[in-house]
């Protein structure tokens, strides 16, 4: 079956605007979770949604970062006033539930210049 | 406070020989253990994981890992290495008392040469 899917794939903004990132979870999966990969942090953990409880919001470093989650299904990741640190590449995972193994989707790869 | 170490930045082997590469966890609870491999231009692929059940854990492509709790370890092993397995390696804590939100290992590249 599908995998997890995100879009962009690539994606290049100015300093100062806002970007949406999205993300398709494979389908049934509960679980969803936003990762981030770059050079200088290596892959950390940025937001949890778990089916209707409030995500955990524990990794987001900055308040500029929102992520929701519609019906429990697709995602979107909003970075508002991009920065230049916020260049990374942007995984999604998702599972079945809370201890279930992660799928990952390729990632987003975002540029901000 | 859950961490992962990967005691190696680069491994470079020759094809047909083992491999091993290393990783050292800390967990406050009883740790779930993963080992995930990327591709170039890839997503994470998870290749083994620990939960504690058996400490010899088997997974995908003749890989093997053996988690040692006196020694707080999870290195990743396999006898003979294949060209298709260059690629960036990261071992992965979950302490699963919080959701079960991955803390990565900083890689370990593999590189395999003829």
């Amino acid at each position: 079956g599908a995998g997890v899917s995100q879009s962009p794939s690539n994606k290049v903004t100015e300093k100062g605007k806002d970007v949406e990132l999205r993300c398709d979870p494979i389908s049934g999966h509960t679980a969803l979770y936003w990762y981030r990969q770059s050079l200088g942090q290596g892959l950390e953990f940025l937001i949890y949604f778990q089916g209707n409880s409030a995500p955990d919001k524990s990794g987001l470093p900055s308040d500029r970062f929102s992520a929701e989650r519609t019906g429990g299904s697709v995602s979107t990741l909003t970075i508002q006033r991009t920065q230049q640190e916020d260049s990374a590449v942007y995984l999604c995972a998702s599972s079945r539930g809370t201890y279930n193994e992660q799928f990952f989707g390729p990632g987003t790869r975002l540029t901000v210049l | 406070a859950q961490s992962v170490t990967q005691l190696d930045s680069h491994v470079s082997v020759s094809e047909g020989t083992p491999v091993l590469l290393r990783c050292n966890y800390s967990s406050s609870y009883s740790p779930s253990l993963f080992w995930y491999v990327q591709h170039p231009n890839k997503g994470l692929q998870l290749l083994l994981k620990y939960t504690s059940a058996a400490t010899l854990v088997k997974g995908i492509n003749g890989f093997e890992a053996e988690f040692k709790k006196s020694e707080t370890s999870f290195h990743l092993t396999k006898p003979s290495a294949h060209m298709s397995d260059a690629a960036e390696y990261f071992c992965v804590v979950s302490d699963g008392g919080t959701a079960s939100k991955l803390t990565f290992g900083t890689g370990t590249r593999l590189q395999v040469t003829l």
